[in-house]
Protein backbone atom coordinates (compact mmCIF):
# COMPACT_ATOMS: atom_id res chain seq x y z
CA UNK A 1 0.00 0.00 0.00
CA UNK A 2 1.51 3.34 -0.94
CA UNK A 3 1.65 5.83 1.50
CA UNK A 4 2.87 8.95 1.99
CA UNK A 5 3.34 11.03 5.99
CA UNK A 6 4.08 14.50 6.00
CA UNK A 7 5.61 16.53 8.43
CA UNK A 8 7.50 19.30 9.84
CA UNK A 9 4.43 21.57 10.51
CA UNK A 10 4.19 24.23 12.61
CA UNK A 11 3.85 27.67 14.23
CA UNK A 12 6.66 30.31 12.83
CA UNK A 13 7.03 33.86 13.01
CA UNK A 14 7.05 36.00 9.07
CA UNK A 15 10.91 36.22 7.70
CA UNK A 16 11.07 32.93 9.29
CA UNK A 17 12.37 29.13 7.66
CA UNK A 18 10.62 25.37 8.11
CA UNK A 19 11.32 22.35 6.47
CA UNK A 20 8.85 19.92 6.09
CA UNK A 21 9.29 16.06 5.14
CA UNK A 22 7.13 13.50 3.46
CA UNK A 23 7.81 9.96 4.14
CA UNK A 24 6.85 7.80 1.72
CA UNK A 25 6.65 3.81 1.34
CA UNK A 26 4.85 1.28 -0.48
CA UNK A 27 6.66 2.19 -4.24
CA UNK A 28 9.60 2.69 -6.01
CA UNK A 29 10.31 5.98 -5.08
CA UNK A 30 12.60 6.97 -7.57
CA UNK A 31 10.40 6.54 -10.25
CA UNK A 32 7.99 8.86 -9.71
CA UNK A 33 8.02 12.63 -9.25
CA UNK A 34 6.80 14.12 -6.33
CA UNK A 35 4.56 17.20 -5.91
CA UNK A 36 3.38 19.75 -2.64
CA UNK A 37 0.28 21.69 -2.93
CA UNK A 38 -1.32 23.84 -0.47
CA UNK A 39 -4.36 25.13 0.85
CA UNK A 40 -4.88 28.13 2.96
CA UNK A 41 -7.27 27.86 6.28
CA UNK A 42 -10.94 28.01 3.82
CA UNK A 43 -9.83 28.46 0.41
CA UNK A 44 -9.20 25.66 -2.00
CA UNK A 45 -6.04 23.69 -3.71
CA UNK A 46 -2.88 25.64 -4.84
CA UNK A 47 0.11 24.03 -6.60
CA UNK A 48 3.44 24.86 -5.00
CA UNK A 49 6.01 22.62 -6.60
CA UNK A 50 7.13 19.38 -8.73
CA UNK A 51 10.44 17.62 -8.71
CA UNK A 52 11.16 15.12 -10.93
CA UNK A 53 11.74 11.51 -10.06
CA UNK A 54 15.31 11.77 -9.86
CA UNK A 55 15.55 15.02 -8.36
CA UNK A 56 17.20 16.72 -11.68
CA UNK A 57 14.37 19.25 -12.58
CA UNK A 58 12.43 21.22 -10.41
CA UNK A 59 9.36 23.35 -11.13
CA UNK A 60 7.57 26.34 -8.50
CA UNK A 61 4.80 28.73 -8.42
CA UNK A 62 5.36 32.02 -9.11
CA UNK A 63 4.39 32.95 -4.95
CA UNK A 64 6.68 30.71 -3.78
CA UNK A 65 9.79 30.81 -6.63
CA UNK A 66 13.23 32.27 -4.85
CA UNK A 67 11.70 31.35 -1.14
CA UNK A 68 10.51 27.77 -1.11
CA UNK A 69 12.91 24.58 -2.29
CA UNK A 70 12.24 21.15 -3.19
CA UNK A 71 14.35 18.55 -2.74
CA UNK A 72 14.10 14.46 -2.24
CA UNK A 73 16.48 11.45 -0.57
CA UNK A 74 15.61 8.48 -2.76
CA UNK A 75 18.06 6.68 -0.67
CA UNK A 76 15.72 7.75 2.38
CA UNK A 77 12.35 7.44 0.24
CA UNK A 78 11.75 11.54 1.46
CA UNK A 79 10.32 14.25 -0.27
CA UNK A 80 11.31 17.71 1.47
CA UNK A 81 10.12 21.35 1.31
CA UNK A 82 12.29 23.81 2.92
CA UNK A 83 10.17 27.24 3.30
CA UNK A 84 12.44 30.59 3.75
CA UNK A 85 11.28 34.24 4.24
CA UNK A 86 7.87 32.89 5.20
CA UNK A 87 4.75 35.44 5.10
CA UNK A 88 0.98 35.44 7.03
CA UNK A 89 -0.05 34.13 3.40
CA UNK A 90 1.98 30.66 3.54
CA UNK A 91 -0.07 29.64 6.25
CA UNK A 92 -1.76 26.56 5.08
CA UNK A 93 -2.11 22.71 4.99
CA UNK A 94 0.86 21.36 2.94
CA UNK A 95 -0.08 17.89 1.51
CA UNK A 96 2.99 15.80 -0.62
CA UNK A 97 1.12 13.65 -3.67
CA UNK A 98 2.62 11.29 -6.07
CA UNK A 99 2.29 11.10 -9.72
CA UNK A 100 0.35 8.60 -11.12
CA UNK A 101 2.29 7.51 -13.95
CA UNK A 102 6.01 6.72 -13.46
CA UNK A 103 7.25 9.20 -16.78
CA UNK A 104 8.50 12.92 -16.94
CA UNK A 105 7.62 15.29 -14.52
CA UNK A 106 5.97 17.49 -17.13
CA UNK A 107 4.49 14.98 -18.99
CA UNK A 108 1.31 16.45 -19.10
CA UNK A 109 -0.49 12.67 -18.69
CA UNK A 110 -0.81 12.34 -15.26
CA UNK A 111 -2.47 13.09 -12.11
CA UNK A 112 -1.65 13.15 -8.10
CA UNK A 113 -2.43 9.59 -6.26
CA UNK A 114 -2.49 9.73 -3.50
CA UNK A 115 -2.07 12.57 -0.88
CA UNK A 116 -0.28 12.73 2.03
CA UNK A 117 -2.96 13.49 5.48
CA UNK A 118 -1.20 17.05 5.03
CA UNK A 119 0.61 19.19 7.77
CA UNK A 120 -0.37 22.41 8.88
CA UNK A 121 2.18 25.52 8.81
CA UNK A 122 1.33 28.29 10.51
CA UNK A 123 2.40 31.95 9.72
CA UNK A 124 2.17 34.30 13.12
CA UNK A 125 3.89 37.11 15.08
CA UNK B 1 -0.83 30.87 -16.77
CA UNK B 2 -4.07 28.34 -17.58
CA UNK B 3 -7.15 30.01 -15.30
CA UNK B 4 -9.80 26.94 -14.22
CA UNK B 5 -12.98 27.94 -13.96
CA UNK B 6 -15.59 25.45 -12.17
CA UNK B 7 -19.82 26.08 -11.89
CA UNK B 8 -21.23 26.05 -9.86
CA UNK B 9 -19.48 27.25 -7.05
CA UNK B 10 -21.75 25.32 -4.51
CA UNK B 11 -25.53 23.73 -5.04
CA UNK B 12 -27.82 21.60 -2.78
CA UNK B 13 -29.13 18.80 -4.08
CA UNK B 14 -30.78 15.74 -2.75
CA UNK B 15 -29.56 11.62 -2.29
CA UNK B 16 -30.66 10.40 -5.67
CA UNK B 17 -30.91 13.20 -7.46
CA UNK B 18 -27.98 13.89 -10.71
CA UNK B 19 -25.12 16.11 -10.41
CA UNK B 20 -23.63 18.01 -12.72
CA UNK B 21 -20.42 20.09 -11.97
CA UNK B 22 -18.43 22.31 -14.63
CA UNK B 23 -15.19 22.76 -15.43
CA UNK B 24 -13.84 25.68 -18.10
CA UNK B 25 -9.96 26.10 -19.09
CA UNK B 26 -9.04 29.43 -20.18
CA UNK B 27 -7.43 28.20 -23.19
CA UNK B 28 -7.70 24.96 -24.40
CA UNK B 29 -5.74 21.71 -22.40
CA UNK B 30 -7.23 18.96 -24.97
CA UNK B 31 -7.89 15.95 -22.20
CA UNK B 32 -4.97 16.89 -19.43
CA UNK B 33 -7.96 17.37 -17.06
CA UNK B 34 -8.13 15.62 -13.52
CA UNK B 35 -10.96 15.57 -10.80
CA UNK B 36 -10.82 15.31 -7.03
CA UNK B 37 -13.07 15.37 -4.15
CA UNK B 38 -12.30 16.47 -0.77
CA UNK B 39 -13.86 15.69 2.35
CA UNK B 40 -13.72 18.14 5.47
CA UNK B 41 -10.42 17.68 6.98
CA UNK B 42 -9.21 15.13 4.66
CA UNK B 43 -6.79 15.55 2.04
CA UNK B 44 -8.21 15.36 -1.86
CA UNK B 45 -8.99 12.20 -3.87
CA UNK B 46 -8.11 11.32 -6.87
CA UNK B 47 -11.65 10.33 -8.97
CA UNK B 48 -11.60 11.32 -12.71
CA UNK B 49 -8.05 11.33 -14.83
CA UNK B 50 -7.42 12.43 -18.25
CA UNK B 51 -11.13 14.02 -18.46
CA UNK B 52 -12.80 10.61 -18.42
CA UNK B 53 -11.10 7.52 -16.98
CA UNK B 54 -12.52 6.43 -13.66
CA UNK B 55 -9.41 6.15 -10.68
CA UNK B 56 -9.61 2.51 -9.94
CA UNK B 57 -11.83 2.02 -6.80
CA UNK B 58 -14.24 5.12 -7.59
CA UNK B 59 -18.12 4.14 -7.64
CA UNK B 60 -19.34 4.14 -11.48
CA UNK B 61 -21.75 6.85 -10.57
CA UNK B 62 -19.16 9.30 -11.18
CA UNK B 63 -18.57 10.34 -14.40
CA UNK B 64 -16.29 13.00 -16.81
CA UNK B 65 -16.27 14.24 -20.07
CA UNK B 66 -15.00 17.28 -22.44
CA UNK B 67 -11.79 17.86 -23.97
CA UNK B 68 -10.49 21.15 -24.94
CA UNK B 69 -12.06 23.85 -22.62
CA UNK B 70 -14.83 22.26 -21.20
CA UNK B 71 -15.12 19.47 -19.15
CA UNK B 72 -17.97 18.16 -16.91
CA UNK B 73 -17.97 16.12 -13.81
CA UNK B 74 -21.51 13.85 -13.34
CA UNK B 75 -22.82 12.13 -10.59
CA UNK B 76 -25.39 10.39 -11.67
CA UNK B 77 -27.12 9.43 -8.20
CA UNK B 78 -26.11 11.92 -5.22
CA UNK B 79 -25.27 9.68 -2.31
CA UNK B 80 -24.79 10.70 1.15
CA UNK B 81 -21.37 9.74 1.04
CA UNK B 82 -20.61 12.20 -1.88
CA UNK B 83 -21.38 15.36 0.00
CA UNK B 84 -18.11 16.98 -0.63
CA UNK B 85 -15.94 19.91 -2.59
CA UNK B 86 -14.83 18.61 -5.85
CA UNK B 87 -11.92 20.74 -7.67
CA UNK B 88 -10.89 19.72 -10.96
CA UNK B 89 -7.28 20.55 -12.28
CA UNK B 90 -5.20 20.93 -15.49
CA UNK B 91 -2.12 19.02 -15.86
CA UNK B 92 -1.44 20.21 -19.63
CA UNK B 93 1.16 22.68 -18.41
CA UNK B 94 2.54 24.62 -15.33
CA UNK B 95 1.29 25.52 -12.88
CA UNK B 96 -0.58 22.95 -13.02
CA UNK B 97 -3.37 25.29 -11.81
CA UNK B 98 -6.94 23.91 -10.01
CA UNK B 99 -10.46 25.01 -10.38
CA UNK B 100 -11.67 27.03 -6.88
CA UNK B 101 -13.99 24.27 -6.08
CA UNK B 102 -17.37 23.27 -5.91
CA UNK B 103 -19.17 22.55 -2.41
CA UNK B 104 -21.92 19.79 -2.74
CA UNK B 105 -24.42 20.20 0.17
CA UNK B 106 -27.19 18.84 1.45
CA UNK B 107 -30.90 19.95 0.81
Amino acid sequence: EVQLLESGGGLVQPGGSLRLSCAASGFTFVSYAMTWVRQAPGKGLEWVSTISGSGDSTYYADSVKGRFTISRDNSKNTLYLQMNSLRAEDTAVYYCAKDGRATAADDPYNWFDPWGQGTLVTVSS
Amino acid sequence: DIQMTQSPSSLSASVGDRVTITCRASQSISNYLNWYQQKPGKAPKLLIYAASSLQSGVPSRFSGSGSGTDFTLTISSLQPEDFATYYCQQIYSTPRTFGQGTKVEIK
